[in-house]
């Protein structure tokens, strides 16, 4: 089965660039749509179809994806992007949708 | 406005049965393929289940397949998961969430918890 790798945690002061990556076999071949979650909360679509970003979601949000790695970019890191954040795809191959194990973003 | 309301929850023992329940508002829920998406306590997100907008495709995570029956009711905009033969590793917040290939609208999940 498809497997979406991410580091387990990334840090990062307030008003630099976060960049959360997840990795996967050709996964620049698939759409890869982003989540985050705060504690106690429901997930909260930030990108979806590597680099669109729902209404709402601040434009410091941003995404790519090519070859066998994708890239949520969080620029002018504020205090409440502390959460952790998922990548997921749909693999066809399978018809299984995956997400990857999740990144905790800290801010310093 | 748009919403997902889950219901079913509890405790439960090992072996038996729970059906979950996810009313859906704001939106025409007969147009969108919905999911059951799970998270064990401290752990990430599972995907369990998936459903077509009219119920006639469904696929099942390995873990749940065989166990676990997605399904719909348009008339009642309203979203199923009946799990059968529960096990201690199924106890998880299972959230209901809206879209076929990215999920746009989540709901704030209920709580499923397997234990003798």
């Amino acid at each position: 089965s498809y497997v979406l790798t991410q580091p387990p945690s990334v840090s990062v002061a307030p008003g630099q660039t976060a960049r959360i990556t997840c990795g996967g076999n050709n996964i620049g071949s698939k759409s890869v749509h982003w989540y985050q979650q705060k504690p106690g909360q429901a997930p909260v679509l930030v990108v979806y179809d590597d680099s669109d970003r729902p209404s709402g979601i601040p434009e410091r949000f941003s995404g790519s994806n090519s070859g066998n790695t994708a890239t949520l970019t969080i620029s002018r890191v504020e205090a409440g992007d502390e959460a952790d954040y998922y990548c997921q795809v749909w693999d066809s191959s399978s018809d299984h949708q995956v997400f990857g194990g999740g990144t905790k973003l800290t801010v310093l | 406005q748009v919403q997902l309301v889950e219901s079913g929850g509890g405790v439960v023992q090992p072996g038996r049965s729970l059906r979950l329940s996810c009313a859906a508002s704001g939106f025409t829920f007969s147009s969108y393929g919905m999911h059951w998406v799970r998270q064990a306590p401290g752990k990430g997100l599972e995907w369990v289940a998936v459903i077509s907008y009219d119920g006639s495709n469904k696929y099942y995570a390995d873990s749940v397949k065989g166990r676990f029956t997605i399904s719909r009711d348009n008339s009642k905009n309203t979203l199923y998961l009946q799990m059968n033969s529960l096990r201690a590793e199924d106890t998880a917040v299972y959230y209901c969430a809206k879209g076929r290939w990215f999920q746009d609208v989540w709901g704030k999940g209920t709580t499923v918890t397997v234990s003798s």
